[in-house]
């Protein structure tokens, strides 16, 4: 059975950076993640595929100073030059024949 | 541009029944899986559906299983999701969103605005 966890919470002064971390369990090592943020009374946007060898692809518009890695079972999504507007919640996600689990979600402060 | 729009949302009585649509643009509908997803009042985000392009194959998460049909048309551009006997804990916001990749069920890159669901007597 698959499961991500993440840490309920992370927080970090403007212009700093945060990292985020994704822990996948029941899955093997060529397992990929999605991550999304969700902004205060907004819907979800995505932001990145994480792929098992760390390299990452960001969706339309997403800025380079959202970036994603891996190692081993562990997936992060590091903010760097934290803006006020990177306050939300960021979840990650992973899929299997046909079955997609989403992750508990971590919420970051600025 | 890509864009969903749900729709059908509503307050529904326990047991009671409700039908959500997203209409789907600019893109090639009938080649991506497409995704419900729901969102209770202050909790994560929850996998409740997926169906790949052609529409012969759906899956659930298994807190809806036998009670929701996930379908699909494709002349319309439009998903569904049919929500039988519902109950309290069904109450959320429910988005529909996008396949990224053509033909597999895998992540997201785009999502609608979110209908809300209220179940409640």
């Amino acid at each position: 059975q698959l499961v991500l966890t993440q840490t309920p919470s992370a927080s970090a002064s403007l212009g700093a950076s945060v990292n985020l971390t994704c822990a996948l369990s029941g899955g093997h090592s060529t397992y990929a993640i999605a991550w999304y943020q969700q902004q205060p009374e907004k819907g979800p946007r995505s932001l990145m595929k994480v792929n098992s060898d760390g390299s990452h692809k960001r969706g339309d518009g997403i800025p380079d100073r959202f970036s994603g890695s891996t190692s081993g079972a562990e997936f992060y999504l590091t903010i760097s030059s934290l803006q006020s507007e990177d306050e939300a919640d960021y979840y990650c996600q992973t899929w299997d024949t046909g079955i997609q689990v989403f992750g508990t979600g971590t919420k970051v402060t600025v | 541009e890509v864009q969903l729009l749900e729709s059908g949302g509503g307050l529904v009585q326990p047991g009671g029944s409700l039908r959500l649509s997203c209409a789907a643009s600019g893109f090639t509908f009938s080649t991506y899986a497409m995704t419900w997803v729901r969102q209770a009042p202050g909790k994560g985000l929850e996998w409740v559906s997926a169906i790949v392009g052609g529409g012969g194959k759906a899956y659930y998460a298994d807190s809806v299983q036998g009670r929701f049909t996930i379908s699909r048309d494709n002349s319309k551009n439009t998903l569904y999701l049919q929500m039988n006997s519902l109950r309290a804990e069904d109450t959320a916001i429910y988005y529909c969103a996008k396949g990224a990749m053509q033909w597999l069920i895998s992540y997201f890159d785009y999502w609608g605005q979110g209908a809300p669901v209220t179940v409640s007597s």
